[in-house]
């Protein structure tokens, strides 16, 4: 079956540093979402890529959309301790009515 | 900002017992879910919900787990003599509609956090 795998799983930064998580999908995605999950919450939608190549920015989060529409990243600059949780993607189930989600990466910053 | 709430928030069951959890969704929603997520782990499709019937489940939605909508406004997760690897966070979301190509954003609820001893 699809497969939506994220690396790294884990993530330390130091506060100001960037920070990139990665997702590769094993099928191609019609389109890819980012969602939040702080530690103890639920995952909150961020951003919807539909296109190929597509980049979107939300103050000090970019996210990107391969070309190939079968990865994506998002990449924070300058992290805060407010960054801190679990980001994961997650892409449309081929012609189905569910969202896959990927392995999650776990952000932790050290102020 | 309308939200998904379920209740409650956490469910001690014994081994062998059945459970209920409950879930309102965003009124003008048309899309249903249940997912699961095992401590630390990733988010798991447990089954969608659309025009009063299942429309995907995934391989762990067996005959142990059940959906239903008895009203306007609820959405149910039974599970039938729940086992210990029962044991996760259950998160209920809505949407819009997945559309094809174009999927909504899902809204998640604060989730149920199960616990089968």
């Amino acid at each position: 079956g699809q497969q939506v795998m994220q690396i790294p799983q884990y993530q330390h930064v130091q506060e100001g540093e960037d920070f990139t998580t990665y997702c590769n999908s094993s099928t191609t995605l019609s389109n890819i979402q980012w969602y939040k999950q702080r530690p103890g919450g639920h995952p909150v939608f961020l951003i919807q890529l539909v296109k190929s190549g597509e980049v979107k920015k939300q103050k000090r989060l970019t996210f990107q959309f391969g070309e190939a529409k079968k990865n994506s990243s998002l990449h924070i600059t300058a992290t805060q301790t407010t960054d801190v949780g679990t980001y994961f993607c997650a892409g449309p189930g081929g012609a189905t009515n569910k969202l896959i989600f990927g392995t999650g990466t776990l952000l932790a910053v050290q102020p | 900002e309308p939200e998904v709430t379920q209740t409650p928030s956490h469910q001690v069951t014994q081994m062998g017992q059945e459970v209920i959890l409950r879930c309102v969704p965003i009124s003008n929603h048309l899309y249903f879910y249940w997912y699961r997520q095992i401590l630390g782990q990733k988010v798991e499709f447990l089954v969608s919900f659309y025009n009063n019937e299942i429309s995907e489940k995934s391989e762990i939605f067996d005959d142990q787990f059940s959906v239903e909508r008895p009203d306007g406004s609820n959405f149910t997760l039974k599970i039938r003599s729940t086992k210990l690897e029962d044991s996760a966070m259950y998160f209920c979301a809505s949407s819009v509609s997945p559309g094809q190509g174009f999927f909504s954003p899902l809204h998640f609820g604060n989730g149920t956090r199960l616990t089968v001893t």
